[in-house]
């Protein structure tokens, strides 16, 4: 059954450093996603992406933050200096359309800044 | 704005019937219903579409009452495999088509 996949399951950083986080989507997938998920609440949506454009993006999303799809398989979210509040789970979702449809989830990468 | 979903916890035995709510003040024009289990990504249950529209499989189906802006969740004979939190999605009628969750109900079955 495909799924998506993320790398790394878990990163821990020093405040202020860059991470890149992966996803390799489902590949008839056209539309994809990052959510972001603090401890214990709920699921936040940070940005969405198509054909190789941001097609929305959330509060949160901010200057810090950006998102490549640097060939045809990978689509990945940088955080350039992170913070203490950026500590979360990280979830790649990918969909077939834009809408009301399915989104496959990754299992996550839970980002850790010290 | 996030939908609210109620109640925030429920602890049931197995075989009991359990209904979790979900609520916008927006108009909405899909809801979706997640799980998700401790430590795991969330996992797609059902979209509804339309007013009124209902839908399930199994044992677990859901509502949308548009009008009300307003669906639930119905999980009957719940299973010790339904235990999770569940998360209500919405859609907006309007131009974003951002998923915005609900802040979960944590379902746990006993047995």
């Amino acid at each position: 059954e495909p799924e998506v996949t993320q790398t790394p399951s878990h990163q821990v950083t020093q405040m202020g450093q860059e991470v890149i986080l992966r996803c390799v989507p489902i590949s008839n997938h056209l539309y994809f996603y990052w959510y972001r998920q603090i401890l214990g609440q709920k699921v936040e949506f940070l940005v969405s992406f198509y054909n190789n454009e941001i097609s929305e993006k959330s509060e949160i999303f901010d200057d810090q933050f950006s998102v490549e799809r640097p060939d045809g398989s990978n689509f990945t979210l940088k955080i350039r200096s992170t913070k203490l509040e950026d500590s979360a789970m990280y979830f790649c979702a990918s969909s077939v359309r834009d809408g009301p449809t399915e989104a496959f989830f990754g299992q996550g990468t839970r980002l850790t800044v010290v | 704005q996030q939908p609210v979903q109620s109640p925030q916890a429920v602890i049931l035995r197995e075989g009991e019937d359990a209904v979790i709510n979900c609520s916008s003040s927006k108009a909405l024009y899909s809801v979706h219903w997640y799980r998700q289990k401790h430590g795991e990504a969330p996992v797609f249950l059902m979209i509804l579409l339309k007013g009124g529209e209902q839908k399930g499989h199994d044992k677990i189906s859901a509502s949308f009452n548009e009008k009300k802006q307003q669906s639930s969740l119905y999980l009957t004979a719940s299973q010790l495999s339904y235990s999770g939190t569940y998360f209500c999605g919405t859609l907006g009628s309007g131009s974003a088509r951002q998923l915005t969750f609900g802040s979960g109900t944590q379902l746990t079955v006993l047995p």
